[in-house]
């Protein structure tokens, strides 16, 4: 059974160009959340999502920043315009039922922005 | 708002050491907690999962504990060994949404 899978690993854009970070969560998981961990942060919550539905999205910025979970393939934030301060490692965790609710993390998605 | 907060921020033992490490939290209404270990560069592995009902979780040489009316957690890491060395987060479920509240984590050294 495969973990949390996470493309790409790193990405490296420009400033207002757009980031597209993909997140399969494991077999069988139908949630989804995105986590941002800043330059010498904490993580933090972004969003978490069930398939076709976002669930919550109070951590996520309200300008730029956009999360989906579509019916069929992988979870997608997309950042659009990146700026500076948008560099930062991304994960994403899936869990199961709610009743267990253990996250499984993937290895992350690296984002620079030059 | 939950707020977790980690004690010590950064430990350096010899090796064999048991250790402790802390975990506060503001907000005792919470659904889990997790206790997580983090490789430079890397991401996250899942080492004890305690639900709100639980006191305690092992597994080999750790174990977790959890005080919910004191707000507290506990991973306890016996004989200590170099390869232990990591970045070791707490991490509160604080509702049915479940998503985790962190702590700034504890920056373990373990020396040959």
């Amino acid at each position: 059974n495969a973990g949390v899978m996470q493309n790409p690993r790193h990405l490296v854009r420009r400033r207002g160009q757009e980031a597209r970070l993909r997140c399969s969560p494991m077999k069988g998981h139908s949630h989804v959340y995105w986590y941002r961990q800043l330059p010498e942060e904490g993580l933090k919550f972004m969003v978490y999502l069930q398939k076709e539905n976002i669930i919550d999205e109070s951590g996520m910025p309200k300008e730029r920043f956009s999360a989906e979970f579509p019916k069929e393939g992988p979870s997608i934030l997309r950042i659009q315009q990146v700026v500076r301060g948008d560099s930062a490692a991304y994960f994403c965790a899936s869990h199961g039922q709610p009743a267990y609710n253990e996250q499984f993390f993937g290895p992350g998605t690296r984002l620079t922005v030059l | 708002k939950q707020e977790v907060t980690q004690i010590p921020a950064a430990l350096s033992v010899p090796e064999g050491e048991n250790l402790v490490l802390n975990c506060s939290f503001t907000d005792s209404a919470i659904y889990n907690l997790q206790w997580f270990r983090q490789d430079p560069g890397k991401g996250l592995t899942s080492l004890l999962l305690i639900q709100s009902s639980q006191r305690e979780q092992t597994s080999g040489r750790l174990n977790a504990s959890l005080d919910k009316s004191s707000g507290r957690s506990t991973l306890y890491i016996a004989a200590s060994q170099p390869g232990d060395s990591a970045t070791y987060l707490c991490a509160v479920g604080s509702n049915a949404g479940n998503m985790l509240t962190f702590g700034g984590g504890t920056r373990l050294m373990v020396k040959p």
